[in-house]
């Protein structure tokens, strides 16, 4: 059964990077078939995208955040990570990572399996 | 940019009756469509992908389709069971980046 477990920081000050990590269990991050990535939710809010990272490390990011999001991976410890910059309150949110793969009878990647996600905070 | 719209924000449904949801992408995207349901407190789950296949375990009243155009779709709950009552959200896998509609929020009348 395949697991992710996020972890990291519940608590950031304005203009620092947030950090956090993604542990993956059942299943291998370098395994050539999936994608690994970051939605969020800011508190009573709706699900916002984030981006994705492949086995090769080719990645694909929120038009809106691009400019201060990385993901990476981790490969020998079957981890992925997500680092955000310079952040400010509107960036506290719930932070989800979650696996796309390719599930039976679809011609795409989709979000399969979730994390239970870990709310961060930005505040001084 | 594809931008992915939900309607209504709200649906309010006695339980045993139906609910259809709406998901509109601003340009094509195939078939590449899913939907997730969140319930307060928990992560979103897989309930249909592809359009119209339903994800393992989701129960047959969970239903999918689309236009034909690729960018209307429709999600349908055809008697709404108290488990069901939760926000749900598309999502657009066809075209990088991946944005999710806005969600929709069924509540009890």
């Amino acid at each position: 059964q395949v697991q992710l477990l996020e972890s990291g920081p519940g608590l950031v000050k304005p203009s620092e990077t947030l950090s956090l990590t993604c542990t993956v269990s059942g299943d291998s991050i370098s395994s050539g078939h999936d994608f690994w990535g970051w939605i969020r939710q800011p508190p009573g809010k709706g699900l916002e995208w984030i981006g994705s990272i492949y086995y090769s490390g080719s990645t694909h990011y929120s038009l809106s955040l691009e400019s201060r999001v990385t993901i990476d991976l981790d490969t020998p410890r079957n981890q992925f990570s997500l680092r955000l910059t310079s952040v400010t309150a509107a960036d506290t949110a719930v932070y989800y990572c979650a696996r796309r793969a390719i599930i039976v009878g679809s011609s795409g990647h989709v979000i399969d399996i979730w994390g239970r996600g870990t709310l961060v905070t930005v505040s001084s | 940019e594809i931008m992915m719209t939900q309607s209504p924000a709200t649906l309010s449904v006695s339980p045993g009756e139906r609910a259809t949801l709406s998901c509109r992408a601003s340009q094509s995207v195939n078939t590449r469509l899913a939907w997730y349901q969140q319930k307060p407190g928990q992560a979103p789950r897989l309930l249909i992908y592809e359009t119209s296949t339903r994800a393992t375990g989701i129960p047959a009243r969970f239903s999918g389709s689309g236009s034909g155009s690729g960018t209307e779709f429709t999600l349908t709950i055809s008697s709404l069971q108290s488990e069901d009552f939760a926000v749900y959200y598309c999502q657009q896998y066809h075209i990088w980046p991946l944005p999710f509609g806005g969600g929709t929020k069924v509540e009890i009348k």
